[in-house]
């Protein structure tokens, strides 16, 4: 079945260390986004990528980083420069056009003790 | 800049009735799209309806519809005949056609509870 896999679903980690947060997509699509989701708050922008290689800062960029080697993978990693990482992320992707809907992947909740 | 603003934090319906979940867009761009996402407790985003800027017709799908006023900047989702299982968080989104493909912007949501 064609979708978009994140990995995992749940992470604890020390508060001061890197974290890395996979997310997976055989859709073929080119764009993949990653967002953060506070309680209470809607989602948040933090990276964006429209094709290989290349990704743009959302809103809330500092402390993340991104790369994009693969059309179907673009990992977030939340650095210890991130000074509230404890939240639920998502990753989505989608096809080109104002009218594409986005593909959500089924989250990540990180918790940084 | 978009901005996507939903007013009502929480609503409460009674199962079988209508409910209309409010959403309001600010955006100086002509060609734009809007979407509604439901989310459950299971935090998954499942895509429910989405209107184009140029459409003149609402969309429906189902159970759910998009009152789509342009003048007011207003794309309202009509839940009909609500069940139990439409408990859940409802975010309204825009996205527009400026360079390619630009994120969805969000709003901060709804909490929908459909009362037995």
């Amino acid at each position: 079945d064609g979708g978009i896999t994140q990995s995992p679903k749940y992470l604890f980690r020390k508060e001061g260390q890197n974290v890395t947060l996979s997310c997976e997509q055989n859709l073929n699509h080119d764009a993949m986004y990653w967002y953060r989701q506070d309680p209470g708050q809607g989602l948040r922008l933090i990276y964006y990528s429209q094709i290989v290689n290349d990704f743009q800062k959302g809103d809330i960029a500092e402390g993340y980083s991104v790369s994009r080697e693969k059309k179907e993978s673009f990992p977030l990693t939340v650095t210890s420069a991130q000074k509230n990482p404890t939240a639920f992320y998502l990753c989505a992707s989608s096809l080109t056009g104002v009218l594409a809907e986005a593909f959500f992947g089924q989250g990540t909740r990180l918790t940084v003790v | 800049a978009q901005k996507i603003t939903q007013t009502q934090p929480g609503m409460f319906v009674q199962e079988k009735e209508a409910v209309t979940l409010d959403c309001t867009y600010d955006t100086s761009d002509q060609s734009y799209g809007l979407f509604w996402y439901k989310q459950p407790s299971s935090g998954e985003m499942i895509f429910l309806i989405y209107q184009g800027s140029y459409d003149e017709q609402n969309a429906t799908e189902g159970r759910y519809s998009l009152n789509f006023q342009k003048a007011r900047k207003s794309a309202n989702l009509v839940i009909s005949a609500s069940q139990l299982g439409d408990s859940a968080m409802y975010f309204c989104a825009m996205r527009v056609e400026v360079g390619g493909n630009t994120p969805l912007v969000f709003g901060k949501g709804t909490r929908l509870s459909v009362i037995a």
